[in-house]
């Protein structure tokens, strides 16, 4: 069966230091990977996707950057972090037939102070 | 990016009755999904329901049905028979077509309380 684990789960960070959250799947092969970020009481903004290794689409301009150096491995990075970037951050992956649903991780809660 | 609107931020319900939650979207897209996702307090993502934009007739799961209006473009979630545990989030979702990359894009949320 087909498994996702993000972590960490929590993280606290000062303003202006670097980010790096992975995400990785398992029991699948070449699945769609997202990066989606849940700020208080808020919905969840989609920020990068991506159909392959190395092939990512970015959403929103923003401060953070993603990389899948391998199929079934998916980051998010921070080179300077800002108050603005904190939230619950979830990864998640589908596959590539039609009308496949979403799996999601469970989240990363990040507070940067 | 496509626009996925929840007009309510917070419903609540009786233990036992019926409520639903609203949806509307805007696409020009015709092979689409629509999907109900509900997320509970422990925060973990769980998919409710799905629906194919080529399929006129409305999905159901046990208690939790859509009523899926395709030119109007809106798609509400219907739970019967509201239970405590269904208190939680509920957000609506947009799958776009495989063609164009296979993005997710999800309504601002609902919260339901459901009362005993």
């Amino acid at each position: 069966s087909q498994t996702i684990h993000q972590w960490p789960a929590t993280l606290v960070q000062p303003v202006g230091s670097p980010l790096s959250l992975e995400c990785t799947v398992e029991g699948t092969s070449n699945p769609n990977l997202y990066w989606y970020r849940q700020a208080a009481g808020r919905g969840l903004q989609l920020l990068f996707y991506s159909v392959g290794i190395g092939q990512i689409s970015s959403e929103v301009p923003q401060n953070l950057s993603a990389s899948r150096p391998q199929d079934r491995q998916f980051i998010l990075s921070s080179k300077k972090l800002l108050l603005s970037d904190s939230g619950f951050y979830l990864c998640a992956w589908s596959g590539r037939g039609r009308g496949e649903k979403l799996f999601f991780g469970s989240g990363t809660q990040l507070s940067v102070l | 990016a496509q626009t996925v609107t929840q007009s309510q931020p917070e419903m609540s319900v009786q233990e036992a009755e019926t409520v639903t939650l609203s949806c509307t979207y805007d696409t020009s897209e015709s092979d689409y999904y629509l999907f109900w996702y509900k997320q509970p307090p422990s925060r973990q993502m769980i998919l409710v329901i799905r629906q194919e934009a080529y399929k006129q007739q409305n999905a159901t799961e046990n208690r939790f049905s859509v009523n899926f209006q395709k030119a109007a473009k809106s798609f509400s979630l219907k739970i019967s028979d509201s239970q405590l545990g269904d208190a939680a989030m509920y957000f609506c979702a947009y799958r776009r077509p495989a063609y164009t990359g296979n993005q997710f894009y999800f309504g601002t949320g609902t919260s339901l309380t459901v009362i005993p």
